[in-house]
């Protein structure tokens, strides 16, 4: 079946625009995650869906950074005012979310933001 | 807070060597302990996994077994083949009413010369 699914792939933007990244979570995944991967570096913690509503916010670095799920499937993340800090890959995972332990996460092949 | 180490890379070694890469954690409680791996050009994909002290995961020929007297989740390979060039994170995670929000390390990044 069909996996995670991100765009755009890559997104070049100016310093100060309004972006938005999008993740549509595998059919039937209630949980989907945000994290921010910068070069060199593991993953990082952004956000946390379980169905509409967001979580777990905690790891969103500032109030340009903003999330939603609507309709509890596809997500999107919404950067205002970029900053050359921001640049990175935004990756997306989606899980079943059967509350079991150690519940296997499905990454996308993210998207790649270049914030010139 | 939580937090991952692992092994700084890059690591190169010739075909049919043996494979080590260490990882430790700092975490409170009962964290499950993963491995995923990410190949050229491709996403983050699980590789193995553990949930308690003592379990360990294995895929692909790969094994970990998680040390909570060590706090460690060191993965290894008997015998790695170039297929098995690409960066390894180890990470964490603690349930928390359905969240498993993931904390990883840094990444290895290997490279398995013919």
């Amino acid at each position: 079946g069909a996996g995670v699914s991100q765009t755009p792939s890559n997104k070049v933007t100016e310093k100060g625009k309004y972006v938005e990244l999008r993740c549509d979570p595998i059919s039937g995944h209630t949980a989907l995650y945000w994290y921010r991967q910068s070069l060199g570096q593991g993953p990082e913690f952004l956000i946390y869906f379980q169905g509409t509503g967001a979580a777990d916010d905690s790891g969103l670095p500032n109030d340009r950074f903003f999330a939603v799920r609507p309709e509890g499937s596809v997500s999107t993340l919404k950067i205002q005012r970029t900053e050359r800090g921001d640049s990175a890959v935004y990756l997306c995972a989606s899980s079943p979310s059967r509350r079991g332990l150690g519940e296997t996460q499905y990454f996308g092949p993210g998207t790649r933001l270049l914030v010139l | 807070g939580d937090s991952v180490t692992q092994m700084e890379g890059p690591v190169t070694l010739s075909e049919e060597a043996f494979l080590t890469i260490n990882c430790t954690y700092t975490a409170t409680g009962y964290p499950s302990l993963f491995w995923y791996v990410q190949y050229p050009g491709e996403g983050l994909q699980l590789l193995l996994k553990a949930t308690k002290a003592d379990d360990k995961g294995s895929n692909k020929g790969f094994e970990a077994t998680y040390r909570k007297e060590t706090t460690s989740f060191h993965l290894e390979k008997g015998s790695v083949q170039v297929s098995d060039s690409a960066v390894y994170f180890c990470a964490l995670t603690k349930s928390n009413f359905g969240n498993e929000k993931l904390t990883f390390g840094t990444g290895t990044r290997l490279t398995i010369i013919p």
